[in-house]
C-alpha cells in the first residue's frame, strides 16, 4: 500500500508570492492533517480535513488555508509568503482522524522563502 | 500547560548497544502514545504505539514502556545500528482530532562506530 505522498518535495519562493502544496493520503484514509515543522517550534498543527470539511484549525494566520477533495486528496495554500514561513510542511493521514488511530506522515515539502 | 517532553535532546550510543529514549507527559488522561522516527530529509515514520491499558509493547528490536504512575514512557532500541540514527519523538494522542495531538520536541540519536 502506498504511503502518504506530498508534492513538490522542495520549493523556493520569494516574499509576497503564494504557494500550493499537495498531499495524497494513504488509500482508504479520509482524514488529512497538515503540520508545519521548524527547528525552533517543532511540529505545529495547521488544520485537519475530513470528508472535504475542515474539522479543526490551528493557531495560524488566515494566509494559511487548505481544502480537501472528494478523493481525500488535500491541498494547502499559503498566500503573501513571509520569510518566517520557511519550514517543512508535513501532511499526515489516518482512517478517520479519531484519537485512537495512528497518523502516518508523508516526507513533506521543504519550503524556502528568499 | 500540558506538554510532552523529552529528557535529553541528544543521545550518543555505541553501535550494538541498546538505546533508551525517554518521554514525559503531563496529562493523566492521556491514553494513547506513538513513537516516531524522523530521518534527515524525511517525514516522521511510525515506529510503535501503546495504549494506556498496557505497560509494555514490543516490536522488531523496539520496546515501548509506559509508566502511568509517573507519566513517563520510554522507547528501547535493541542492538542499535547505524540506520537507527534519527530524531525520535513521542506523540500524545488525546481528544477527538489531530488538533489535540501533542508532539515531543525530539531526541537526536547518533551512533558511534
Amino acid at each position: 500500500k502506498a504511503g502518504v505522498t506530498q508534492t513538490p518535495r522542495y520549493l523556493i519562493k520569494t516574499r509576497g508570492q503564494q504557494v500550493t502544496l499537495s498531499c495524497s493520503p494513504i488509500s482508504g484514509h479520509r482524514s488529512v492533517s497538515w503540520y508545519q515543522q521548524t527547528p525552533g517550534q517543532g511540529l505545529q498543527f495547521l488544520f485537519e480535513y475530513f470528508s472535504e470539511t475542515q474539522r479543526n484549525k490551528g493557531n495560524f494566520p488566515g494566509r494559511f488555508s487548505g481544502r480537501q477533495f472528494s478523493n481525500s486528496r488535500s491541498e494547502m495554500n499559503v498566500s503573501t509568503l513571509e520569510l518566517g514561513d520557511s519550514a517543512l510542511y508535513l501532511c499526515a493521514s489516518s482512517l478517520s482522524g479519531h484519537s485512537n488511530q495512528p497518523q502516518h506522515f508523508g516526507d513533506g515539502t521543504r519550503l524556502s522563502i528568499l | 500547560g500540558e506538554s510532552v517532553g523529552l529528557h535529553l535532546p541528544t543521545l550518543s550510543v555505541q553501535e550494538g548497544d541498546n538505546s533508551i529514549i525517554n518521554c514525559a507527559y503531563s496529562n493523566s488522561a492521556s491514553d494513547y502514545f506513538i513513537w516516531y522516527k524522523q530521518e534527515s530529509g524525511k517525514g516522521p515514520q511510525f515506529i510503535i504505539d501503546i495504549r494506556s491499558n498496557m505497560d509494555k509493547r514490543q516490536g522488531q528490536r523496539v520496546t515501548v514502556l509506559l509508566n502511568k504512575t509517573v507519566k513517563h514512557l520510554s522507547l528501547q532500541i535493541a542492538a542499535t545500528q547505524p540506520g537507527d540514527s534519527a530524531v525520535y519523538f513521542c506523540a500524545d494522542l488525546r481528544g477527538s482530532s489531530a488538533s489535540k495531538i501533542i508532539f515531543g520536541s525530539g531526541t537526536r540519536l547518533s551512533i558511534r562506530p
